[in-house]
């Protein structure tokens, strides 16, 4: 089963930050914190991921607390595009072929 | 931008005929997984292939499945005897296995229905 914790679902409004939390408090040493989205039934897509240290790229902001047992997503100013679900995944970095495990997710819908 | 190709997007069979998903990696790219999803559940993890064999697979990736990479660009999925729980949406995954990064780069589906 999946090693984190999700809200079912948020909302956020159009240009607004939207951030998304998830539980992890299991979490090992070596295991990265993954996200992916799933815009409505297409194939998921790379969000982002990080160890300890907060994140950043093109996309969102992942926030990592100091303990590890949580972090948050951030998307800095959504659009409707960004309605999609969003999975946080824990996973063991190995250079080999370490699978995902996709939970539930959060389901986003962002509003005019 | 690179992506993965996945055909067809939509195949409807009868229960019981054989299936092939094709999927097309990106170039390049060492690991290769097929996930699906069944309509309103979850994204399940069905199988990875590196190196021309099979990496790890999971409990639903039984006798019924195989896959295969015949010519070094095309991975298939196979499913023999196709039920009516096959009914899904099945994704091929690829990843370059370079470096640590974990992203696997997702195809966009291809919706298998079992009447």
């Amino acid at each position: 089963d999946a090693k984190t914790t999700q809200p079912p679902s948020m909302d956020c409004a159009e240009g607004r930050a939207a951030n998304l939390p998830c539980n992890h408090s299991t979490i090992s040493g070596n295991e990265y914190v993954y996200w992916y989205r799933q815009i409505h039934s297409q194939g998921p897509q790379y969000i982002i991921h990080g160890l300890k240290n907060n994140e950043t790229n093109e996309m969102a902001s992942l926030i990592i607390t100091e303990d590890r047992k949580s972090s948050t997503l951030i998307l800095p100013h959504a659009t409707l595009r960004d309605t999609a679900v969003y999975y946080c995944i824990v996973r063991v970095e190995v250079s080999g072929y370490s699978t995902l495990t996709f939970g539930k997710g959060t389901m986003l819908l962002v509003s005019p | 931008e690179p992506e993965v190709t996945q055909t067809p997007s939509h195949q409807v069979t009868q229960m019981g005929q054989e299936v092939i998903l094709r999927c097309v990696p990106i170039s390049n790219h060492l690991y290769f997984y097929w996930y699906r999803q069944i309509l309103g559940q979850k994204v399940e993890f069905l199988v990875s292939f590196y190196n021309n064999e099979i990496s790890e697979k999971s409990e639903i990736f039984d006798d019924q499945f195989s896959v295969e990479r015949p010519d070094g660009s095309n991975f298939t999925l196979k499913i023999r005897s196709t039920k009516l729980e096959d009914s899904a949406m099945y994704f091929c995954a690829s990843r370059s296995g370079t470096g640590n990064t974990g992203e696997l780069f997702f195809g966009e589906g291809s919706r298998l229905t079992v009447l």
